[in-house]
């Protein structure tokens, strides 16, 4: 059974570009949630997304958006990138619905912005 | 608000000791606690999850328990070894009305001397 799966891996950005992330959930999850890492703030959840609706959302600004499609892949978008926003996008998926809410996380986009 | 905090933040051990990785919340309405294993540069890997009626799960080497009560959770670790060093976290869930976000604490950074 194949894992959450993130792309890219890796990029590099200049500030002031924009970039779009993308999310393969686990086959049958249909929640997706997406979480930013760097050093300094560590895990912070960014959104979450369930039958292709947003039912949660952090505190990031509105340059931060993402949408899920109808099969649960899920993209999340930066535009006009800071040189704040480096840092490792992580996405999670869970199996709604079920009494454990496990979530199971992908290897993580990392985006360097220049 | 949700506050998780992990103790010791850094940890270096000999190889074969036995362990506790310490991890405490603020508010004990959750759902589930989730701890996980991070290594550099990859995602994140569940090892365990604990429900908020459980007082502790097992797998192989590793024994977590809640006291939802008192606001603690402990990842027991036997036997260590160094294929176990890796930075360690635990997360929290609130109640299923807040949907699958997490609140992760900063982690505890295990290193296994062989």
């Amino acid at each position: 059974k194949a894992g959450v799966t993130q792309t890219p891996r890796y990029l590099i950005k200049t500030r002031g570009q924009q970039v779009t992330l993308s999310c393969s959930p686990i086959s049958g999850h249909r929640s997706v949630s997406w979480y930013q890492q760097t050093p300094g703030q560590g895990l912070q959840f960014l959104f979450e997304y369930f039958s292709e609706t947003q039912r949660n959302k952090g505190n990031f600004p509105g340059r931060f958006s993402g949408r899920q499609f109808s099969n649960s892949r899920s993209e999340m978008n930066v535009s006009t990138l800071e040189l704040g926003d480096s840092a490792l996008y992580l996405c999670a998926s869970s199996l709604e619905g079920q009494n454990t809410g496990e979530l199971f996380f992908g290897e993580g986009s990392r985006l360097t912005v220049l | 608000k949700q506050e998780v905090t992990q103790i010791p933040a850094a940890l270096s051990v000999p190889e074969g000791e036995n362990l506790v990785l310490n991890c405490s919340f603020t508010d004990s309405a959750i759902y589930n606690l989730q701890w996980f294993r991070q290594d550099p540069g990859k995602g994140l890997t569940s090892l365990l999850l604990i429900q908020s009626s459980q007082r502790e799960q097992t797998s192989g080497r590793l024994n977590a328990s809640l006291d939802k009560s008192s606001g603690r959770s402990t990842l027991y670790i036997a036997a260590s070894q160094p294929g176990d060093s890796a930075t360690y976290l635990c997360a929290v869930r609130p109640v299923p009305e807040g949907g699958s976000r997490l609140t992760f604490g900063e982690g505890t950074q295990l290193t296994v001397n062989p």
